[in-house]
Formats: C-alpha cells, sequence, structure tokens
C-alpha cells in the first residue's frame, strides 16, 4: 500500500542540526511532490517546504529559508529534510506528506493525500 | 501569507447531532481549500478537497462548501470515531497555511 515510512526520534541541542527522512513505497516516487509540515505542541500545522521528487525543484516558507533543505533521492525513493541552528521553539513534530492533485476547472488543486507518521524532534539543552 | 482563521475553536456535541464549522481566508482563495481530521497522536487525515470534493473511503456525512473566503465544514448525524479535530488548509498559494483548527468533543 501507498506509505511514507519517517525516521526515528531525535533530541538536540540548541544550535545543532537534524535531518529527517522519509521513505515512499506504494506508488510512483517521482511523479509526486513531498511537503513537510510540523506542528509544535498545541500549535496549528506549519507548512514547511517542498520538494518536486522528479525534477528536485524546492520551494521553502520563508520563515525557515536559509535554515531549511528539502532534497531527495530518487534511486532510495527517499525524502530529507534538514533544518540548522535548532532552538527550542523547533521542538515539534515533524510531518512529510505526498500531495496529490485535482482539476478543478481549468487548474489544478492540491491536497495532502498520504502522510508520514510523524518524528518527533527534541530541542534541549 | 494567507491567514486561516476557524470557527468556534472547539465544540462540545452528542452523537447524532449535527455540527457545522467555518474556516475564513485573509484573501480569496477560490476553491482551494482542504479540510483535514487529526486524532491525537495520528497524522492528520484530508476529508474534503478543493472545497468540496469527499475523498475516497471518507462517510458522506461529511460535506464541505463555500468559495472564495468562506468555508464551512458540515457534520450530518456525528458519530463516535468523528470527534477529532479539524483543520483547514489552503493550497491556493505557498506558503500553504492551515487554520487553528476546531475540536469537537463530546
Amino acid at each position: 500500500q501507498v506509505q511514507l515510512v519517517q525516521s526515528g526520534a531525535e533530541v538536540k541541542k540548541p544550535g545543532a542540526s537534524v535531518k529527517v527522512s522519509c521513505k515512499a513505497s506504494g506508488y510512483s516516487f517521482s511523479t509526486y511532490t513531498i511537503h513537510w509540515v510540523r506542528q509544535a505542541p498545541g500549535q496549528r500545522l506549519e507548512w514547511m517546504g517542498l520538494i518536486n521528487a522528479g525534477n528536485g525543484n524546492t520551494k521553502y516558507s520563508q520563515k525557515f529559508q536559509g535554515r531549511v533543505t528539502i532534497t531527495r533521492d530518487t534511486s532510495a525513493v527517499t525524502a530529507y529534510m534538514e533544518l540548522s541552528s535548532l532552538r527550542s521553539e523547533d521542538t515539534a513534530i515533524y510531518s512529510c506528506a505526498r500531495a496529490a492533485k485535482q482539476l478543478v476547472r481549468d487548474s489544478y488543486s492540491y491536497h495532502l493525500d498520504v502522510w508520514g507518521k510523524g518524528t518527533t524532534v527534541t530541542v534541549s539543552s | 501569507d494567507i491567514q486561516m482563521t476557524q470557527s468556534p475553536s472547539s465544540l462540545s456535541a452528542s452523537v447524532g447531532d449535527r455540527v457545522a464549522f467555518t474556516c475564513r481566508a485573509g484573501q480569496s482563495i477560490s476553491s482551494y481549500l482542504n479540510w483535514y481530521q487529526q486524532k491525537p497522536g495520528k497524522a492528520p487525515k484530508v476529508l474534503i478537497s478543493a472545497a468540496s470534493t469527499l475523498q475516497s473511503g471518507v462517510p458522506s456525512r461529511f460535506s464541505g462548501s463555500g468559495s472564495g473566503t468562506d468555508f464551512t465544514l458540515t457534520i450530518t448525524s456525528l458519530q463516535p470515531e468523528d470527534f477529532a479535530t479539524y483543520y483547514c488548509q489552503q493550497s491556493y498559494s505557498t506558503p500553504w497555511t492551515f487554520g487553528q483548527g476546531t475540536k469537537v468533543e463530546i
């Protein structure tokens, strides 16, 4: 079945970096974009960025620009999200999700149809 | 960034009730609005895409409506498994943004 399997929980010190992986199975990896979304405790879901798994093009939220890097390895059918210069406010669950597209009138609408289970990243000294 | 505001933040309801909650966008987003359900410790699940398209496998008691800036998610005859938090999300432009959620409690 279609699924995204993420790497395990991480504990990092302030100033460090974390790299979370997201391995796809059950579908053609290069045909979709992968998005990264995080949720801090008690907060709303927050979109971080995306990668076109086919051509590697990325787009990031301005909030994380300069600190986040999203990559993919097509041979490993895996996407990665690296966040640097971690601070305590980055403590959150980080999730990858696949974007499906839907034709609406004469353009495409996108929604996140398959999600990973999430990776807990704790930033603490 | 497009601000998404949901109301109410929480509501109490009983099994069998009809409930509706709203999502307002800070600018027109046409029909580029999705609804997700999230249960504690679980990943969000898409219920409705493009404002009104029911996703495969989602019960027909869920429905979505609206366009432009105002959207509604309606659940007719609330079931025990529907007690969860519901988020709206716009895909009109990046950064995609989510509402703060509506928690449906017993």
